[in-house]
């Protein structure tokens, strides 16, 4: 296993499109987090699952973005209408209960 | 989740030590002191965590005050690759809420 993978590395869309981006974390980590990140902000969480359930929301997390953990393997985050402010870069991670995170190298959203 | 303050950016010798600030005056009993750091463009890499005692390992060592209001993260020889935004955070580490809250962090430039 060679860590957290995030797919795709970049994503150019056109305003208003939908927009899904798919994280595989470790194996054998039962929490997966997605966080996402602005240019001079560190990450701001936006949810995270315990195996398949999804079991905390960030208020940030509009009803525009939806996320699912089927089977609690990968994971994928959808963005419907995108918007010009959800340019950003997304970034996924995955833990044991106690211990330090593991993170992908992220998907990078650019809405036009 | 305890707040943390770091100085926007410090930047040192390549070769010299490191020393990196972190104040978390308001931290409680239960919480470790996480450090992550980002380089350009790839996800947070985790460095290193503790709760009372200092803690080393290959990347760096923790230093954390007898009061835990404070803490040092340090690169014993920095080099160019160093070169990172680098993240001190308190986290609750069990439990549904354990999740890592990211502030703006500190960017350490190495200079050869």
């Amino acid at each position: 296993d060679t860590g957290v993978s995030q797919d795709p590395r970049h994503k150019i869309t056109k305003r208003g499109q939908n927009v899904t981006f798919r994280c595989d974390p470790i194996s054998e980590h039962n929490r997966l987090y997605w966080y996402r990140q602005t240019l001079g902000q560190g990450p701001e969480f936006l949810t995270y699952f315990q195996n398949e359930a999804q079991l905390e929301k960030s208020r940030l997390l509009s009803d525009r973005f939806s996320a699912e953990r089927p089977k609690g393997s990968f994971s994928t985050l959808e963005i419907q209408r995108t918007e010009q402010g959800d340019s950003a870069m997304y970034l996924c991670a995955s833990s044991l209960p106690v211990s330090g995170y593991t993170f992908g190298s992220g998907t990078r959203l650019t809405v036009v | 989740d305890a707040k943390t303050t770091q100085p926007p950016s410090m930047d040192c010798a390549e070769g010299r030590a490191a020393n990196l600030p972190c104040n978390h005056s308001t931290i409680s009993g239960n919480e470790y002191v996480y450090w992550y750091r980002q380089i350009h463009s790839q996800g947070p890499q985790y460095i290193i965590h503790g709760l009372k005692n200092n803690e080393t390992n290959e990347m760096a060592s923790l230093i954390i005050t007898e009061d835990r209001k404070s803490s040092t993260l340090i690169l014993p020889h920095a080099t160019l690759r160093d070169t990172a935004v680098y993240y001190c955070i308190v986290r609750v580490e069990a439990g549904a809420n354990s999740k890592l809250t990211f502030g703006k962090g500190i960017t350490l430039s190495v200079r050869p």
